[in-house]
């Protein structure tokens, strides 16, 4: 089957970096996706690794391993309003994204 | 910007009652989606459409139906609404050729009394 693990919970302090792991079991995903989600509001796309390796997008990046089936969302110069979900997904095709059941990041003073 | 618009921010319905969720995207995306999520469970996928005319059943379709007449429309039914399809649920649509990124909608928080 296809399942996406990552941790439920994650705090911070304010400025801090820190990096959300996604490792996942499946085969015939191509790639990785990641999404935000604050409270109260829809998931919006923030990135996505096609290939091996580092995919940076201003404060945050997104790595991704396809041999170990494994990815992260490392966020940098953390703000506060950067407290949301963050939800890993693999794409396969035309077939829809699975996705993870997300991690709530708490960034703190 | 894309847009994907659902007809209900807040809507209460009561037991037995059928319930009509509507979304529509403006970008001519061939694929859409519906997903209900609570907490704990993340995007549960319940059917989802890849054109006109066409549905294939999700994860959780049990309870709920689809419809879609028009590329950009994509109706969810709740045949008969019970206390646990209480939830939030979120229309996306996104284009064939591209598999990473889902427009969603704002959702629509469904309470059944």
């Amino acid at each position: 089957g296809q399942s996406l693990e990552q941790p439920s919970e994650v705090t911070a302090v304010e400025g801090a970096i820190v990096q959300i792991n996604c490792t996942y079991q499946t085969s015939g995903f191509y790639g990785l996706s990641w999404y935000q989600q604050h409270d109260g509001g829809a998931p919006t796309f923030l990135s996505y690794n096609a290939l091996d390796g580092l995919e940076e997008t201003g404060r945050f990046s997104s790595f991704l391993s396809r041999s170990d089936s494994y990815g992260y969302l490392l966020l940098q110069e953390l703000q506060m309003k950067d407290s949301a979900s963050y939800f890993c997904a693999g794409p396969s095709g035309n077939t829809p994204l699975v996705f993870g059941k997300g991690t709530r990041l708490s960034v703190i003073a | 910007d894309v847009k994907v618009t659902q007809s209900s921010r807040y809507l209460v319905k009561r037991t037995g009652e059928k319930v009509f969720l509507e979304c529509v995207q403006d970008m001519d995306h061939e694929n859409m989606f519906w997903y209900r999520q609570d907490p704990g469970l993340g995007l549960r996928l319940i059917y989802f459409s890849y054109d006109v005319k066409m549905k294939e059943k999700g994860d959780i379709p049990e309870g709920y139906s689809v419809s879609r007449e028009k590329k950009e429309r994509f109706s969810l039914i709740l045949e008969s609404a019970s206390t646990n399809q209480t939830s939030m649920y979120l229309c996306a649509s996104r284009p064939r050729d591209s598999p990473y990124e889902q427009y969603f909608g704002p959702g629509t928080r469904l309470t059944v009394t």
